[in-house]
């Protein structure tokens, strides 16, 4: 498809598993990013990809949380022994290139609850 | 302290009604603001994207101002449908770009028949 697509849509959990969740940017959009959406939040920056540049890890919430873009296209971001805080809306949005100049192109999101 | 600011937080209104949704932000320097329109189960998607030196800009049915002095925007739904049921949310971007975007939580906005 021509957008960004995220998979899966919903996942559910156990407090303390690991989760991966996966997000195909357009393609030819060098920026990628991941925000978490929590209920009656704003979206909270997590990781900024920018082609082959260091990522912008500084929005991760903890070492649990880590992400990595292979080939400078697919992105899965793993969160490791999961909490029920982690709950939300996992959003990735990929961008043609500085996101100060540029349209963000957002994923339907995963949603993600932890029992 | 976030740095975008919108109001109402929700509103209710009916089908065919026009309404307004406001957004203050303190990013300085700036770089442009956007509105994005997010339906229940999606991601947003952007309805206008404005610079510095812009004071309206219109998509369909909705329009966007910016007063970059007093540091307000808003946005102006005409004649309300159903389908404009949805979260408003107002981004600001930095002139210093670290890339990150700032985000409002949003306008619930409901429209009923």
């Amino acid at each position: 498809g021509a957008g960004v697509s995220q998979s899966p849509s919903n996942k559910v959990t156990e407090k303390g598993k690991d989760v991966e969740l996966r997000c195909d940017p357009i393609s030819g959009h060098t920026a990628l990013y991941w925000y978490r959406q929590s209920l009656g939040q704003g979206l909270e920056f997590l990781i900024y990809f920018q082609g082959n540049s260091a990522p912008d890890k500084s929005g991760l919430p903890s070492d649990r949380f880590s992400a990595e873009r292979t080939g400078g296209s697919v992105s899965t971001l793993t969160i490791q022994r999961t909490q029920q805080e982690d709950s939300a809306v996992y959003l990735c949005a990929s961008c043609s290139g500085a996101v100060d100049k540029n349209i963000q192109y957002f994923g339907a999101g995963t949603r993600l609850s932890v029992l | 302290k976030n740095q975008v600011e919108q109001s109402p937080q929700s509103l209710i209104i009916l089908e065919g009604k026009n309404c307004t949704l406001q957004c203050n932000y303190t990013v300085s320097p700036f770089s442009n603001l956007r509105w994005y329109k997010q339906d229940t189960g999606r991601g947003p998607v952007s309805l206008t994207i404005m610079t510095f030196s812009e004071n309206t800009k219109s998509n369909g049915r909705y329009t966007a101002t910016l007063d970059a002095d007093t540091k307000q925007s808003s946005l102006h739904i005409t004649a309300s449908q159903l389908s404009d049921s949805a979260s408003y949310i107002c981004v600001v971007s930095g002139i210093y770009g670290n890339n990150r975007l700032a985000f409002g939580k949003g306008n619930q906005v409901v429209v009923i028949p």
